[in-house]
């Protein structure tokens, strides 16, 4: 099993719409979680981290579920500018990230 | 914003030879890492670094390898001979301390083994 498993898309979502999707984990020590964006050949940028008790941050929520090990990202009336890859990122000990490959979103008008 | 800057941005290097990746870290952060990314793959951890030596490192940095933090402000990544399979954008990355702060990486290295 691979240690952080995404799908890899593409969603192609209208503009406007909603798009959602998720992330399991292997490692059920990991510690902390986060949603990162990459765009082409650019650096991972923090999106928000990820809270048990779920957490929204404008027109993404994100949520975890421990006991399942997975992890879930909901954009809202997605814009152009939200295409991108979005990384599930889980810290599994101190600064050791481990990344997923990532799921491609295109937004498209 | 405080960023992560890195230079240089493109590095050609022949096979064999020495690189040196270099890395500024945000001023007030403690922790230091390296990450790296074969084009089309994912992020893979390198390396963390904290109070002036390795905390932890991965199965890819072997002996090849080492971090340095040579004065107050720079970060630096060598690889000493380098491979073809070396190829890869390398990207540094720092945090205060708290995981839950999440990681700011800076705009990568892309290194080229020709």
């Amino acid at each position: 099993r691979k240690e952080v498993e995404q799908d890899p898309g593409p969603f192609n979502v209208p503009e406007g719409a909603t798009v959602a999707f998720n992330c399991t984990y292997s490692n059920s020590a990991s510690q902390s979680f986060f949603w990162y964006r990459q765009d082409c050949r650019k650096e991972p940028k923090l999106l928000m981290s990820v809270y048990s008790s779920g957490n929204e941050d404008g027109r993404f929520t994100a949520q975890l579920n421990r006991a399942s090990q997975y992890i879930s990202l909901l954009i809202r009336d997605s814009k152009l500018s939200d295409s991108a890859t979005y990384l599930c990122v889980v810290n599994v000990a101190w600064g050791k990230l481990q990344f997923g490959a990532g799921t491609q979103v295109v937004v498209t008008p | 914003e405080p960023e992560v800057t890195q230079t240089p941005s493109h590095q050609v290097t022949q096979m064999g030879q020495e690189v040196i990746l270099r890395c500024v870290p945000i001023s007030n952060h403690l922790y230091f890492y390296w990450y790296r990314q074969i084009l089309g793959q994912k992020v893979e951890f390198l390396v963390s670094f904290y109070n002036n030596e390795i905390s932890e490192k991965s199965e890819i940095f072997d002996d090849q390898f080492s971090v340095e933090r040579p004065d107050g402000s720079n970060f630096t990544l060598k690889i000493r001979s380098t491979k073809l399979e070396d190829s890869a954008m390398y990207f540094c990355a720092s945090t205060k301390g708290d995981p839950s702060d999440g990681y700011t990486f800076g705009s990568g290295t892309r290194l080229t083994v020709v």
